[in-house]
């Protein structure tokens, strides 16, 4: 069975530093690997993805993640922390058993110290 | 605004009582999802919809009937719920149920059960 870890329930960053959002997945097959960002009250938002091909992900905002197969992990980081990031990120794996199925890690919630 | 669009966003019910929610895909997808996200526990998925047929069902109590009459449409009919089910319910949609598509997630119904 699949499964995802994310280190650190809450992170906090001052506004101009990095992000890093840390998540571990566990797969017996080739991963599909997700970022999402739920803003309060809203549903959640494709950050980015990585599926084949290069292993350095660039998604929206300003965002980007490796995909280290060696290390089983897909962080996610930004160079320069906005208020506006404030927000939970979900790292999410899918596993294909006749029907994609993500599986969630437990989220971060990402607060920004102005 | 959102592809998918969910109703009602907010909704109280008794245990005894029957109710649903309701979500439309404005994306021209071919897979729908529900999804719950409660305080304690990761995003679950509970049922995939693939041109409007039924490819998974996670273990989801009788009590939760979903339906999906055709590709843009799916419902959530809610009967003698207990309070553990209070939680917020994600619909959402890709292009087709295949690995590595992205998701697309509604805003959610936020379910209280009293």
């Amino acid at each position: 069975a699949q499964s995802v870890t994310q280190l650190g329930s809450h992170v906090s960053v001052s506004e101009g530093a990095l992000v890093l959002l840390r998540c571990n997945y566990s797969s017996s097959v080739p991963p599909y690997l997700f970022w999402y960002v739920q803003y309060p009250n809203q549903g959640l938002q494709l950050l980015l993805k990585y599926t084949t091909g290069a292993t350095l992900v660039k998604g929206i905002n300003g965002f980007e993640a490796e995909f280290k197969k060696s290390e089983t992990s897909f962080h996610l980081t930004k160079p320069s922390a906005h208020m506006s990031d404030a927000a939970e990120y979900f790292c999410a794996v899918s596993h294909y058993q006749g029907a994609q199925k993500l599986v969630f890690g437990q989220g971060t919630r990402l607060t920004i110290n102005p | 605004e959102t592809g998918v669009t969910q109703t009602p966003r907010h909704l109280v019910m008794g245990m005894t009582n029957k109710k649903s929610l309701k979500c439309e895909q404005h994306l021209g997808h071919n897979a729908m999802y529900w999804y719950k996200q409660s305080a304690k526990k990761p995003l679950e998925l509970m049922f995939v919809y693939s041109l409007e047929e039924r490819v998974e069902n996670n273990s989801v109590p009788s009590r939760f009937s979903p339906e999906c009459p055709n590709s843009s449409h799916l419902f959530l009919h809610l009967h003698t719920l207990q309070p553990e089910d209070s939680a917020l319910y994600l619909c959402a949609s890709s292009q087709d149920p295949r690995p590595g598509n992205t998701i697309y997630f509604g805003e959610g119904s936020w379910l209280t059960v009293v």
